[in-house]
């Protein structure tokens, strides 16, 4: 089973609204952390934001917050008043259990963003 | 602040050769890793190490090897290069503990032809 599935291949978003790129997760361990990582088209990987299972309040970094539904098991990205400088890929990942496991990162496939002026 | 270096960016290399990736940071991080992202893909992790000495593979890790002599460098060798390991290597570090995110190198990119 995927652990971490982004079912949106690819998204468009009017500059200046904003978008939600969907990551949903699977793990049974209690302990865990997720994170998002932007890839722009010149190819670096970028961390946006991250958050914690046991974390009481959602997680924000500027125009980046993430939308945390434990039982859900989703932890979705919200981009507030997109620039056309959002335009990238963008990675949900997900690491599991304590740092014995070597502290990995589980990548899901990704989401092509492109923001319209 | 030079963070992952990882060379060479760019390497075209024939069937069966064998080549190394380098991997150095300078931020003194324990642990260490190699991804690889073939086109369209996300990242799959090939190998990673939690300190100088101890390495151990990831979700792919047939076709490579790696050391780790130091806290700094962390190479990744391919031997007997297949086209199936035509992808984009990304190397990247952290801190010890259970928080924190990834750094990550520029990336390298590799054909097998």
């Amino acid at each position: 089973a995927q652990k971490i599935t982004q079912t949106q291949p690819g998204m468009f978003v009017q500059e200046k609204e904003a978008v939600t790129l969907d990551c949903t997760y699977d793990t049974s361990d209690p302990s865990y952390g997720l994170f998002w990582y932007k890839q722009p088209s010149s190819g670096e990987m970028i961390f946006l934001i991250y958050q914690g299972s046991y974390d009481q309040q959602n997680a924000t970094e500027g125009r980046y917050s993430l939308n945390f539904q434990k039982a859900r098991k989703s932890a979705n990205l919200v981009i507030s008043a997109s620039q056309l400088g959002d335009s990238a890929m963008y990675f949900c990942a997900m690491r599991e259990g304590w740092e014995t496991s070597g502290s990995r990162l589980t990548f899901g496939e990704g989401t092509q963003l492109t923001v319209n002026p | 602040n030079a963070g992952v270096t990882q060379t060479p960016k760019f390497r075209i290399l024939k069937i069966g050769q064998s080549m190394t990736l380098q991997c150095t940071q300078d931020m003194n991080h324990n642990y260490m890793y190699w991804y690889r992202q073939d086109p369209g893909m996300g990242l799959k992790l090939i190998y990673y190490s939690v300190g100088a000495g101890i390495t151990d593979k990831g979700e792919v890790p047939n076709g490579y090897n790696v050391s780790r002599s130091t806290t700094e460098d962390f190479p990744l060798r391919l031997e007997l290069a297949a086209p199936s390991q035509t992808s984009v290597y990304f190397c990247a570090s952290k801190p010890g503990g259970n928080t924190g995110e990834l750094f990550f190198g520029e990336g390298s990119r590799l054909t097998v032809l």
